[in-house]
């Protein structure tokens, strides 16, 4: 089982540019998660999919959104990128929505 | 005021000791508590989840909850410089609100 995978593992764009982060899971989950991790502040969840069907917004929104394909892909689709978005993304997922979470190896994106 | 607090350290200890990183949390009705492990440039490992007051143990870590006092720890024995890393808390508050500190970097010295 490859647990949680993110595809690209790093990526550059320019301010305004479009791309989307890709993320799977093999574990059966229920519940899928996209998170940001900034020094200083933590990790913040940007948005999450308790099940197949349904999205919600997390702490800090602004700026993305989300698509759960189906039961093993979530993902996180930048419109326009700006600088404040260069961050470490990291996907997660868990049986349903009070369990453990288990993380995939993150997404560093740099906005210039 | 944060949701969950940690000391960002560094804590330094010395190989074979007893390394205790604590978490302090702000909403009495948290429901469940976890312990992260994330290496630089890694990803967030779970080691430790605790749900009810009292200890846990796994191994050479014990988690310690006191919902009391809104507080909780995680305990390493023995520790191994393979142990260095930063350690993130993690509260779960409700259904998809789980909320983490900022994390303590440990360093464990040969």
């Amino acid at each position: 089982n490859a647990g949680v995978t993110q595809t690209p593992k790093f990526q550059v764009l320019k301010t305004g540019q479009s791309m989307t982060l890709q993320c799977a899971q093999d574990m059966n989950h229920n519940s899928m998660y996209w998170y940001r991790q900034d020094p200083g502040m933590g990790l913040r969840l940007i948005y999450y999919s308790a099940s197949e069907g349904t999205t919600d917004k997390g702490e800090v929104p602004n700026g993305y959104n989300v698509s759960r394909l189906n039961k093993r892909e979530f993902s996180l689709r930048l419109e326009s990128a700006a600088p404040s978005q260069t961050s470490v993304y990291f996907c997660a997922s868990s049986m349903n929505s009070v369990s453990e979470q288990f993380f995939g190896p993150g997404t560093r994106l740099t906005v210039l | 005021q944060k949701e969950v607090e940690q000391n960002s350290g560094p804590l330094s200890v010395p190989e074979g000791a007893i390394a205790s990183l604590n978490c302090t949390y702000s909403d009495r009705g948290s429901q469940s508590f976890f312990w992260y492990r994330q290496y630089s440039g890694k990803s967030p490992e779970l080691i430790m989840s605790i749900y009810s007051n009292g200890d846990k143990e796994d191994g050479r870590f014990t988690a310690q909850l006191n919902k009391a006092s809104q507080y909780v720890s995680l305990l390493i024995r023995d520790s191994q410089p393979s142990d260095s890393a930063t350690y993130l808390c993690a509260v779960r508050t409700g259904a998809n609100n789980l909320f983490f500190g900022t994390g303590t970097r440990l360093t464990v010295i040969p």
